[in-house]
């Protein structure tokens, strides 16, 4: 079945990289997205990858597809109180659906 | 463009009463999809949209659940009769479809449902 799995919490300290971790369950995914939720407010594209690429740089997030183990990873450098929120992988499906994982919530420790 | 606009923001119903949730998806976007969040289950996809024609339902829960996409600038989410269970905060999404592209959601801001 279509399944996305995440951590649903993570604690890092300011100015230390932040890694987030999501694994999906089916091979028919066709792109593999992060999204950033702020208290109150809807889900923002942060990043997405196509399924036949390994590794996307923007800025200071980077995002690691391991297709073989159906694992994606969001990496941010130098973490800043901004990025503390809830952090979504998402898979497009074949048929278009596109389905969520629970949300990685982000605490910044001073 | 204002983006997704999700009405209203807030509502407190009771128990049995009908709830409508709508939403303006952004002009021009193609694909429609309503989804459910909450504590326990995190974001659940209820239904999507492709050109207003309903694709997927099977994330509705029940039959208390209804969608409707009449024309591209419109979509409403009816729960009848609503239930505590309904509790959540619904999202509309939008996106531009096209061949096997991105198909990047844009999301309005949501309407947190209380169900007493």
């Amino acid at each position: 079945g279509e399944d996305v799995e995440q951590s649903l919490f993570l604690s890092v300290r300011e100015g230390d990289s932040s890694v987030i971790n999501c694994t999906y369950t089916d091979s028919s995914s066709t792109y593999l997205y992060w999204y950033k939720q702020e208290p109150g407010a809807g889900l923002q594209l942060l990043t997405y990858i196509f399924s036949n690429m390994d590794m996307k740089q923007d800025q200071r997030l980077t995002v690691l597809l391991n297709k073989k183990d159906k694992h994606l990873s969001l990496r941010i450098a130098d973490t800043q109180t901004g990025d503390s929120a809830i952090y979504f992988c998402a898979e497009k499906l074949e048929d278009d659906k596109i389905i969520f994982g629970k949300g990685t919530r982000l605490h910044i420790l001073p | 463009d204002a983006g997704v606009i999700q009405s209203p923001r807030h509502e407190v119903t009771e128990m049995g009463q009908e709830v409508t949730l709508r939403c303006k998806p952004i002009s021009g976007h193609n694909s429609l999809f309503w989804y459910r969040q909450t504590m326990m289950r995190g974001l659940e996809l209820l239904i999507y949209f492709n050109n207003n024609v309903p694709i997927d339902d099977s994330g509705m829960p029940e039959d208390r659940f209804s969608a409707k996409m009449p024309n591209a600038s419109f979509s409403t989410l009816k729960i009848q009769p609503s239930e505590p269970r309904d509790s959540a905060v619904y999202f509309c999404a939008s996106s531009l479809r096209g061949g096997s592209g991105a198909n990047v959601l844009t999301f309005g801001a949501g309407s947190r449902l209380t169900v007493l």
